[in-house]
Formats: C-alpha cells, sequence, structure tokens
C-alpha cells in the first residue's frame, strides 16, 4: 500500500546541516514534495523534485532522490533558528486528480539547540 | 499576501451541534482540498473538488460534507461532531490544465483548529 515514513525528531546545533530523511513504498510516485509547517499553522511547500530528477537544489534547500531505494533526503545547510519546525515529506501517486493522490507522511520535528 | 485563506482559525463547537469551515482562494485554483489532521499526524484527505465535481475518500465518515458554490470558495460542514473530529482543519488548492493533466503542487492555508466542548 501507499506510505511515506519519516522519523519523529530531529536536533542539530545551530548553525550546522540538517538531513532529514524519509522512505516512501510506491515506485510510480510522480513528484515528491518537502512541506514545512510551524505549530498551529498550514503547510508551506518548500520544494518538490520530478522522479525523474536525483537532486535539486535551491538556496540552502537540498533535495535528493534515490528511486531505488524509494528514499528522500531534505538537506538544510547552516541551519538557524527559524528552521525549527516539522518538515512533512509527500508523494505523488500517478494518475488525474480522482485517482492521484497525495500521501503525507507524519513529519519530523527538527529542533535547533544553540 | 495569503492565498489560501481560511476562517476562523480556532472554531469551538458543542457534541453534536453543526459546524461550517470556510475556505476562500485568490489563485483562481480549479482544485480545492479538504485535510483533516490530528496531533503528530500526518494530514488526511477528506476530499476535493475539481471545478464541481466532487470525489469523496472511500474512508470519510458520512458526517463530514462539503460544498463548493464558486471557485473562490470551499466549506466544509461537520453535522454532528463528535469528540474525536477535534482537529485542525487545513484547506489546498491546486491547478490541473486540463482533465487528466498533471496537478501542480498544492498550497495550503494556516488551517481551522476545530475544537468540540
Amino acid at each position: 500500500g501507499e506510505d511515506v515514513e519519516q522519523s519523529l525528531f530531529l536536533s542539530v546545533r545551530e548553525g550546522d546541516s540538517s538531513v532529514i530523511n524519509c522512505t516512501y513504498t510506491d515506485s510510480s510516485s510522480t513528484y515528491l514534495y518537502w512541506y514545512k509547517q510551524e505549530p498551529g499553522a498550514g503547510l508551506q511547500l518548500l520544494t518538490y523534485i520530478f522522479s525523474n530528477m536525483d537532486m535539486k537544489q535551491d538556496q540552502r534547500l537540498t533535495v535528493l532522490l534515490n528511486k531505488k531505494d524509494k528514499h528522500l533526503s531534505l538537506r538544510i545547510a547552516d541551519t538557524q533558528t527559524g528552521d525549527s519546525a516539522i518538515y512533512l515529506c509527500a508523494e505523488k501517486t500517478p494518475g488525474y486528480s480522482s485517482a492521484s493522490k497525495i500521501i503525507f507522511g507524519s513529519g519530523t520535528r527538527l529542533s535547533i539547540r544553540p | 499576501d495569503a492565498m489560501v485563506i481560511q476562517n476562523p482559525r480556532y472554531q469551538v463547537t458543542q457534541f453534536g451541534k453543526p459546524v461550517t469551515l470556510s475556505c476562500s482562494q485568490t489563485l483562481n485554483h480549479n482544485v480545492m482540498y479538504w485535510y483533516q489532521q490530528k496531533s503528530s499526524q500526518a494530514p488526511k484527505l477528506l476530499f476535493h473538488y475539481y471545478d464541481k465535481d466532487f470525489n469523496n475518500e472511500a474512508d470519510t465518515p458520512d458526517n463530514f460534507q462539503s460544498r463548493r458554490p464558486n471557485t473562490s470558495f470551499c466549506f466544509l460542514d461537520i453535522r454532528s461532531p463528535g469528540l474525536g473530529d477535534a482537529a485542525m482543519y487545513l484547506c489546498a488548492t491546486s491547478r490541473v490544465a486540463w482533465k487528466g493533466g498533471q496537478i501542480q503542487p498544492q498550497h495550503f492555508g494556516d488551517g481551522t483548529r476545530l475544537s468540540i466542548l
């Protein structure tokens, strides 16, 4: 079945890099996404990657996709206190709207220590 | 500028008393979604509209209904809220260029946190 899994917590020191990992089960997923959710707020799209790409970089964010292992990661360089949030991984299954879904993971809570 | 707006941010209702949550968008997106998110859990899709076509998820309880009177607005109606319906409700929009086309990434509102007394 469809499932997206992430570890629940990650703690990093301010200024270090954060690497948040995600595994998914649907090998035919077409898009994979990273969303950021601050406490009590909605989801903010950070970045996404097409399934035919291995890597995407956007300023401090680097997304790596290993299709063989169905593994997605998000690296945040020079982590700042403002990066504290929950990061949700999501996959889009193929097909048109009614048949296609976006499946979310439960999120990884990133905390920054001084 | 907020593009997907949910009102209110916090809603308190009584057990069994009908409640309506609203969502509006300025993106002119043709697809609108409602998700339920409980604490420390993944958002769970309840239903979505492609234009006026309503698409219900198989496991969405009958207690949850939705209306989309026009492109900009979508409502979530909970007919008889139970304690288990306390959650964050997220509205999202996306654009599909044509039926069968690729769905663009979803844009979310800030959510409405629903509490049941």
